[in-house]
């Protein structure tokens, strides 16, 4: 059983176009986060949400829109796909802000 | 400055040999510190927690200086199965782990 799940793992996507990423966790876990790992394979949190409420939002653009439906999802969409969005997207989650539970990662390229 | 800065290698090294990282934070309130290994093309998992005692998980020892805001990690014998990224990870406020750039390692044979 995967803990943390996104969907789908690869996108291909033309400049413009809108897309979404699914997550869902089955830890129980209450905190669920999106990073984002560009191609310097700098890790970057970009959202984190605790109990479906958002407690962190790092300056990212508001074509990012994440939407946590309850705990065990945290959902991202993302309007207006420009060429520096490409980069893995990782969603995570954690119980008492402790270890992190990635999943796989979900490869965007915007040609 | 960047909040969490690291050498990012590469290091390469033989089999059998000792390596050590090193890792910088800049925020002297910063709460915990972790190691994080990332395979080539998966997520990142967590390695071991930094304790300001030091703490040794098998092969692999973690130490703390709170006053040079310093972390490093420490492999004895290196495998082959240790090849792989090494981040540092900081939690600077509740919910907020930052992470470094990460340090490559090759071991060959």
């Amino acid at each position: 059983d995967t803990a943390v799940s996104q969907t789908p793992k690869y996108l291909v996507t033309q400049m413009g176009n809108d897309k979404s990423i699914k997550c869902e966790q089955n830890l129980g876990h209450d905190t669920m986060y999106w990073y984002k790992q560009d191609s310097k394979k700098f890790l970057k949190i970009m959202f984190s949400y605790n109990n479906k409420e958002l407690i962190i939002n790092e300056t990212v653009p508001n074509r990012f829109s994440p939407k946590s439906p309850d705990k065990a999802h945290l959902n991202l969409h993302i309007n207006s796909l420009e060429l520096g969005d490409s980069a893995v997207y990782f969603c995570a989650s954690s119980q008492d802000d402790f270890e992190l539970f990635f999943g796989e990662g979900s490869r965007l390229t915007v040609l | 400055r960047k909040e969490v800065e690291q050498d990012p290698g590469p290091f390469n090294v033989p089999e059998g040999a000792t390596v050590a990282f090193n890792c910088t934070y800049s925020n002297s309130a910063s709460q915990s510190f972790f190691w994080y290994r990332q395979d080539c093309r998966k997520e990142p998992k967590l390695l071991m927690s930094v304790y300001s005692s030091g703490n040794e998980d098998g092969r692999f020892t973690a130490q703390l200086n709170r006053a040079s805001q310093y972390i490093s990690l420490l492999i004895r014998d290196s495998k082959l199965s240790d090849s792989a990224t090494y981040l540092c990870v900081v939690r600077t406020s509740y919910g907020k782990l930052t992470f470094g750039q990460g340090t490559i390692l090759t071991v060959h044979p």
